[in-house]
Parts: C-alpha cells; sequence; structure tokens
C-alpha cells in the first residue's frame, strides 16, 4: 500500500501558484519524497525529490516540514499544461531502481 | 536521445489468449521496471529487471512473467488473459549506479483491452 496521503483533487487558476499537499507520518529516515505527475494518456514523469531540505528547479519547488511527516508541492505559476494527476511517494534512494509505490494522487485542475 | 519506448501502442486480446509487450529503455539504462495501471488508479508495480534477471515482484500472479535481453530490452508476457487485465501497461528504465536517486523515465505505455 502507499505509504502517502493526498487530496483526490484541487483546482487552480492559471498564473497562480498551485500548492499540493502529502502527509507520509510513517517515512522512515532514508526515505525521500518523489514527486511524479501523470498528464492524461502518457507515462508519469519525475518532477523533484527530497530528503529533508527544500529542493527547487525548473518545474517546482518541494518544501519538507522539519519532522518530514508531510511536504508540499509548490507549481509557481500553474499552467493549463500543468493539468494532471500528481503523485507523491517515498521511496529508499541509492537502490537500483527500487519499486514506486503508487497511491492515487491528487488530480490538479488548471483552469484559465 | 531517444526516451522509453515501448510497443505496441494499443492491443486487442480475448480471454484466454496471451500477449507480449515489448520496451526499450532510455539510452545507457540498465534496469527496467514494469507497471500495470487500471483506469482511474495509479501504477502498480509488476516486477522489475536487471542484468536480465527478475530482481523485485509485486502482488502479481505467474501468468505475468518477463524477460530481459543483453541490449537491456525487456518483454512483459501474460499468458490466459482474463478481462480484469485491461489496462495500461508502462515501462519504466533507471540506471543502477551513479545516481543518488535512481530516477525511473517512464514510456508512453501499451493500452491492452481485453474482450
Amino acid at each position: 500500500d502507499a505509504k502517502t496521503t493526498q487530496p483526490p483533487s484541487m483546482d487552480c487558476a492559471e498564473g497562480r501558484a498551485a500548492n499540493l499537499p502529502c502527509n507520509h507520518s510513517t517515512i522512515s529516515g532514508n526515505e525521500y519524497v518523489y514527486w511524479y505527475r501523470q498528464i492524461h494518456s502518457q507515462g508519469p514523469q519525475y518532477i523533484i525529490h527530497g530528503l529533508k531540505n527544500n529542493e527547487t528547479n525548473e518545474m517546482a519547488s518541494l518544501i519538507i516540514t522539519e519532522d518530514r511527516k508531510s511536504s508540499t508541492l509548490i507549481l509557481p505559476h500553474a499552467t493549463l499544461r500543468d493539468t494532471a494527476v500528481y503523485y507523491c511517494i517515498v521511496r529508499v534512494a541509492g537502490q537500483a531502481g527500487t519499486a514506486l509505490i503508487f497511491g492515487k494522487g491528487t488530480t490538479l485542475s488548471v483552469s484559465s | 536521445d531517444a526516451g522509453v519506448t515501448q510497443s505496441p501502442t494499443h492491443l486487442i486480446k480475448t480471454r484466454g489468449q496471451q500477449v507480449t509487450l515489448r520496451c526499450s529503455p532510455k539510452s545507457g539504462h540498465d534496469t527496467v521496471s514494469w507497471y500495470q495501471q487500471a483506469l482511474g488508479q495509479g501504477p502498480q508495480f509488476i516486477f522489475q529487471y536487471y542484468e536480465e534477471e527478475e530482481r523485485q515482484r509485486g502482488n502479481f500472479p505467474d501468468r505475468f512473467s518477463g524477460h530481459q535481453f543483453p541490449n537491456y530490452s525487456s518483454e512483459l508476457n501474460v499468458n490466459a488473459l482474463l478481462l480484469g487485465d485491461s489496462a495500461l501497461y508502462l515501462c519504466a528504465s533507471s540506471l543502477s549506479t551513479g545516481s543518488s536517486y535512481n530516477e525511473q523515465f517512464f514510456g508512453p505505455g501499451t493500452r491492452l483491452t481485453v474482450l
């Protein structure tokens, strides 16, 4: 079973920041938080990952609470193309392709 | 640089038949994982191949089997198809060494319909 809890759906206006929450209260010390997204009829796409520090890349920012029991993925300026299902996954890094355990994710709908 | 490719794109089979799906990993990747995604659900891990051997397996019956070739490409075989096997089958590739997080790159998937 997935070790994360996410809201089933969220809405966001185009150009505004989208903040997607994730609870992972049972995360272990050696587990990273990963985010993937899946645009309709495509394979999942890696977005970002982190251990305990906040992370930022060209796609998004990841904010992890100090106790690591929850995190937030931030899309700073959402566009219509960001409409997708977003999956939060906890996983041990450094192992050869450790299986990703997906939950149902959050369906983000961006509207103009 | 070609990403992960899968073939065929779509496939229709009848109950009881057998099917083979194919995956070519991203250039330089040596590990291939297979996932099944039913409609409205997240992908479910089937198994992973590395060095031509099955290294991890999810909760799937023996009807699901696979193979990895020396060039790292992989096949997923499903025997005695059931209606419930209808799904999007996703292949993901990754590199076993070097990266600290072993990001998995997914292909576009094969849509299997069992009638």
